[in-house]
């Protein structure tokens, strides 16, 4: 089915270790997005790419970097993991200014 | 960027019709209001989107009055399954600005 497909779905890290979450979608869609999902927080933005080669910071940057490796993948990368970044991520996709959000269906972080 | 206020948490029961309403109201002329499903461990899901008046497809209904300063999300005749968080959010589409605030925790009873 067309959407948005994350990997892993779960993960326990280390402090210190790095990883990278891997996402990608196939409706086409220009901007893609990540977000983290805390108890009692919300989702909030961590990075976006408007379109294939930009990429820019959002609410919560510090502590991750991103690549727009093509139009349909979009990767977050933490290079030395903290207890404050165990959460849920989740990457999403959107193909046009009045379109909703395509989510996908998540990657929860532990890192111990 | 418009801020909503909608309820924290609301009851229901099967087969009841449940009225979930968000306040925004300092909503842009350009801004819709687009309404998320979220059920535990999964991404927000797409439900309805509106600009004004009422918009209606086969899972739930939107009305917005003429002053768009509130919207009403209405899910008829409810049943176990709409048990989830449900989020308001208004402006463009895929403004990456929009303000996920913490939704209305739907609990729908036997």
């Amino acid at each position: 089915n067309a959407g948005v497909t994350q990997t892993p779905k779960f993960q326990v890290l280390k402090t210190g270790q790095s990883m990278t979450l891997q996402c990608a979608q196939d409706m086409n869609h220009n901007s893609m997005y990540w977000y983290r999902q805390d108890p009692g927080m919300g989702l909030r933005l961590i990075y976006y790419s408007a379109s294939e080669g930009t990429t820019d910071k959002g609410e919560v940057p510090n502590g991750y970097n991103v690549s727009r490796l093509n139009k349909r993948e979009f990767s977050l990368r933490l290079e030395s993991a903290a207890p404050s970044q165990t959460s849920v991520y989740f990457c999403a996709s959107t193909g046009g200014r009045n379109y909703g959000y395509t989510f996908g269906s998540g990657t929860r972080l532990t890192v111990v | 960027l418009a801020k909503t206020t909608q309820p924290i948490s609301m009851d229901s029961y099967e087969g009841q019709e449940v009225n979930i309403t968000c306040s925004h109201n300092n909503i842009a002329t350009n801004d819709y209001i687009t309404w998320y499903q979220q059920f535990p461990s999964q991404g927000p899901r797409f439900i309805i989107q509106g600009y004004k008046t009422k918009v209606t497809n086969e899972v739930a209904s939107l009305f917005i009055p003429a002053d768009r300063k509130s919207s009403t999300l209405s899910l008829p005749r409810v049943s176990l399954s709409d048990t989830a968080v449900y989020y308001c959010l208004v402006g463009a589409g895929n403004n990456r600005k929009l303000i996920w605030g913490l939704g209305t925790s739907l609990a729908v009873n036997p």
